[in-house]
């Protein structure tokens, strides 16, 4: 069945570390995959995302790694903030190609030390 | 430019009422999707309109239904409500005609069912 998954319910890091939250998908017809942050009472908002025929993309403090192989996402942050602190979602389009359709992991809440 | 809002904020209903739930994408949006999103876990896909025409449907009953107005904005309606409807309801818009097009969210509405 189509699922996205994410290794670790909960990442702590000292600020100023970097940041490496991972995540697993099994839909093989997924060609597009984003990541979002969702702060407390707030929906989710767009970091970064990626298509199928790249494997690195990066933005501002972002790179996002894709692994068609292994069916592995992972979302890497440069020098955390604690304003990076918040519910870190991967997302994929799934079979259906569409990005209005999307598939979500569970989230991994990133918890950033002072 | 405004992003996308959702109305109400917060709702508490009883059990067995109907909900109307309201959204305007952001400006120039054509197509627009309803998510809903349980405590503790990533949103999940109710529907997609675009263009006023439901281009998806999630695994949700039929007490869900949607639509889209000429002015792209769209109403989420359940009825009958039950216990397990209590949940963050977003809304999000996509650029149209473009493929893999970026997903925006609002800030959702909660709703509560006592």
């Amino acid at each position: 069945g189509e699922n996205v998954g994410l290794h670790l319910p909960t990442l702590s890091v000292q600020e100023g570390d970097n940041s490496i939250i991972n995540c697993a998908y099994s839909n093989s017809a997924s060609d597009y995959f984003i990541w979002y942050k969702q702060e407390s009472g707030k929906g989710p908002q767009f970091i970064i995302d990626i298509r199928s025929n790249m494997d690195k993309r990066q933005g501002q403090r972002v790179t996002v790694l894709l692994n068609k192989t292994v069916k592995h996402l992972s979302l890497q942050i440069a020098a955390t903030q604690p304003g990076d602190s918040a519910v870190y979602f991967c997302a994929e389009n799934g079979s259906s190609g569409n990005t209005g359709k999307l598939i979500f992991g569970q989230g991994t809440t990133l918890q950033v030390k002072p | 430019d405004a992003g996308v809002t959702q109305s109400p904020t917060h709702l508490i209903k009883t059990r067995g009422q109907q909900v109307t739930l309201r959204c305007s994408p952001i400006s120039g949006h054509k197509s627009v999707s309803w998510y809903q999103q349980v405590l503790g876990q990533g949103p999940q896909f109710i529907f997609q309109y675009y263009e006023k025409e439901e281009r998806g449907r999630g695994n949700f009953p039929d007490r869900f239904s949607a639509r889209q107005f000429p002015n792209y904005s769209s109403e989420l309606n359940v009825n009958a409500l039950l216990l397990g409807d209590s949940a963050l309801y977003l809304c999000a818009s996509s650029l149209p005609g473009q493929g893999n097009e970026k997903l925006f969210f609002g800030s959702g509405t909660q709703l509560s069912v006592l």
